[in-house]
């Protein structure tokens, strides 16, 4: 089966600039999430979608970060504007459901570098 | 709260020797643990998982770890290192009964030589 698939793999952006990123999960997963992961750091969630609604989003910075999740099935997570401290691998994942013996697929991210 | 620890950031073995990752966890809950490996330019994948079940749980590439709840460790181990067993490997604990909220650890970068 087809993998999650991330978009751009790259990007360099001048901070304050806007940007966005695409994700599009594994066929018939209903739970997406968008992790953070800085240089030398573990991924650290964002948000986590279920359908088109959002479970978690406790750890966003709502005052720059925001996502969507439209007819349950892409996502795109924007930051407006960006600053020096978004660099970083932004990693979408999906999972079929929520229990304990669901997987979670990564994609490969999208490396984003503020300068 | 959940949280895990990666006691190395980097360890280095030769090939055909034992690898040893440690891991050590804290939880409110009974915990979901993992293993995930990140290859270079390559998406995370699950190299194991424990769900309450068996304690020694095995995994992909002849990995395995064993859940220890009276040190709260979850130690990953390979018999015989290969080289392409080279990359970053993440302990991973989240509330049993979900697969969501994964707490990531900060990572062990594992370098095999000849």
């Amino acid at each position: 089966e087809a993998g999650v698939a991330q978009s751009p793999r790259y990007k360099i952006i001048e901070k304050r600039q806007s940007v966005a990123f695409w994700c599009n999960p594994i066929s018939g997963h209903a739970t997406l999430y968008w992790y953070q992961q800085i240089l030398g750091q573990g991924p650290k969630l964002l948000i986590q979608f279920q359908n088109n609604g959002v479970v978690d989003d406790s750890q966003l910075p709502k005052d720059r970060f925001s996502a969507e999740r439209l007819k349950g099935v892409d996502s795109t997570l924007k930051i407006q504007p960006a600053k020096l401290e978004d660099s970083a691998v932004y990693l979408c994942a999906s999972t079929w459901g929520r229990g304990t013996n669901t997987e979670a697929f990564f994609g490969q991210g999208t490396r984003l570098t503020v300068v | 709260a959940q949280s895990v620890t990666q006691l190395d950031s980097h360890v280095s073995v030769s090939e055909g020797t034992p690898v040893l990752l440690r891991c050590n966890y804290s939880s409110s809950y009974s915990p979901s643990l993992f293993w995930y490996v990140q290859h270079p330019n390559k998406g995370l994948q699950l190299l194991l998982k424990y769900t309450s079940a068996a304690t020694l749980v095995k995994g992909i590439n002849g990995f395995e770890a064993e859940f220890k709840k009276s040190e709260t460790s979850f130690h990953l181990t390979k018999p015989s290192a290969h080289m392409s067993d080279a990359a970053e490997y993440f302990c991973v604990v989240s509330e049993a009964g979900t697969a969501s909220k994964l707490t990531f650890g900060t990572g062990t970068r594992l370098q095999v030589t000849l």
